[in-house]
């Protein structure tokens, strides 16, 4: 069975331009998380979603960041504009339900230069 | 924010030697997880421990819970250099549904 497919893997823009990640979740999953990772440092949730809603965003910065997951299965997260402070690596995990492990893609390393 | 903190932050052991974390968390949770991550890879899950519950073992690895301490721990035993990574908890808590919140993780380095 495929885990969760991220892509592209590295991305490097420009400040200002915009900037889509995607994620594929594995097959009947039904959370889905989006993770921000800095360099030496844990991930920090930015996104979770239960099916095609949205149930935790309070740490997604709304200004520049977006997200959605259309019919609750595939799901893209946005950046517009980027910004330097951006640069990262952006994870998605997705997990059965409740109480249940989560599994994680490759993650999206970001450069923002 | 980050709900659990690892300590030691960083670690390095002999090939063989014992190699212990420690994660402490805030709130009450439903469960605990850790997991591993490799330079430049994604996380992988290794053992899931639930609030019921206060030891597990999987292979070489042993997890132990203390609610009343809000703490658990990550034995792993014999360890070798291919354990080389950093380890993360996260906690699922009781009122948030399946938010699961991570450490800042324990980078572990075993010597060969």
């Amino acid at each position: 069975e495929a885990g969760v497919v991220q892509s592209p893997r590295y991305k490097i823009i420009e400040k200002k331009q915009p900037v889509a990640f995607w994620c594929n979740p594995i097959s009947g999953h039904n959370t889905l998380y989006w993770y921000l990772q800095n360099l030496g440092q844990g991930p920090e949730l930015l996104i979770r979603y239960e099916n095609e809603e949205a149930v935790d965003d309070s740490q997604l910065p709304k200004d520049r960041f977006s997200a959605e997951r259309l019919k609750g299965v595939d799901s893209t997260l946005k950046i517009q504009p980027a910004e330097l402070g951006d640069s990262a690596v952006y994870l998605c995990a997705s997990s059965l339900g409740k109480n249940t492990e989560a599994f994680f893609g490759q993650g999206t390393r970001l450069t923002v230069v | 924010s980050q709900q659990g903190e690892e300590d030691p932050q960083a670690l390095s052991i002999q090939e063989g030697e014992n190699a212990t974390m420690n994660c402490s968390y805030k709130t009450s949770i439903n469960n605990l997880q850790w997991y591993r991550q490799n330079s430049g890879r994604g996380l992988v899950h290794l053992i899931l421990i639930r609030s019921n519950e206060r030891e597990k073992h999987s292979g070489r690895l042993r997890v132990t819970l203390d609610t009343s301490k809000k703490s658990s721990s990550l034995l792993i035993t014999a360890s070798r250099a291919a354990d080389t990574a950093s380890y993360f908890c996260a906690t699922m808590n009781n009122n948030a549904g399946n938010m699961l919140t991570f450490g800042g993780g324990t980078r572990l380095m075993v010597k060969p």
